[in-house]
């Protein structure tokens, strides 16, 4: 079974500074990818997403996360965090077929200081 | 262009009441999902649908009904609310194709007291 392990549940940045939240999968073959952002009393919208090829995949916002398979990792990274980032942070698998269902990790909450 | 459409927003049961969440998505997906959203635990999947009359189990169906008779609408049914069930409702909907995103509501925060 996939399963997805967020480590960090709350992380804390200044604003300018770099962001990093980790990722890490477990699946038997090449997953499918996403990292999804939830701001309060919204739903999830697609930061990114890797299905093959390049292992760096960029996203919206100035998000962009890195596929590395030795490590099962999918890590998301922001150069330069801005206060409107602060937000909750999803990673979730997928797989081809069975009605491409996603099995998401517990979230990181990200808060901003100025 | 809407995307995904959940009625309520907000909505407060009685142990025992039945109520019907509503979905609807404009984007012609054949795949819908329902999702649970409880603090710290991520999104479960309550029960999903890949087209019009096909639904099927998801991690923690209990207490959970779905119907899909349209390619727009599918509603989630709670028949007996239990506390348990309080928590965030999240509906989604994506291609038939093996690497498409799911596309989210805005959900629907339920409260059964």
């Amino acid at each position: 079974a996939q399963s997805v392990t967020q480590p960090d549940i709350h992380i804390t940045v200044s604003e300018g500074a770099s962001l990093e939240l980790r990722c890490n999968y477990s699946y038997g073959a090449t997953p499918y990818l996403f990292w999804y952002v939830q701001s309060p009393g919204q739903g999830l919208q697609l930061l990114l997403k890797y299905f093959s090829g390049d292992t760096l995949v960029q996203g919206i916002k100035g998000f962009e996360a890195e596929f590395k398979r030795s490590q099962s990792s999918f890590n998301l990274r922001k150069p330069s965090v801005h206060w409107s980032d602060a937000a909750e942070y999803f990673c979730a698998v997928g797989r081809a077929g069975g009605g491409n269902k996603l099995t998401f990790g517990t979230g990181t909450q990200l808060k901003v200081e100025l | 262009n809407a995307g995904v459409t959940q009625t309520p927003k907000f909505r407060i049961l009685k142990i025992g009441q039945s109520m019907t969440l509503q979905c609807t998505q404009d984007m012609n997906h054949n795949y819908m999902y329902w999702y649970r959203q409880d603090p710290g635990m991520g999104l479960k999947l309550i029960y999903y649908s890949v087209g019009a009359g096909i639904t099927d189990k998801g991690e923690v169906p209990n207490g959970y009904n779905v119907s899909r008779s349209t390619t727009e609408d599918f509603p989630l049914r709670l028949e007996l609310a239990a506390p348990s069930q309080t928590s965030v409702y999240f509906c989604a909907s994506s291609y038939d194709t093996g690497n498409q995103p799911q596309h989210f509501g805005d959900g629907t925060r339920l409260s059964i007291l």
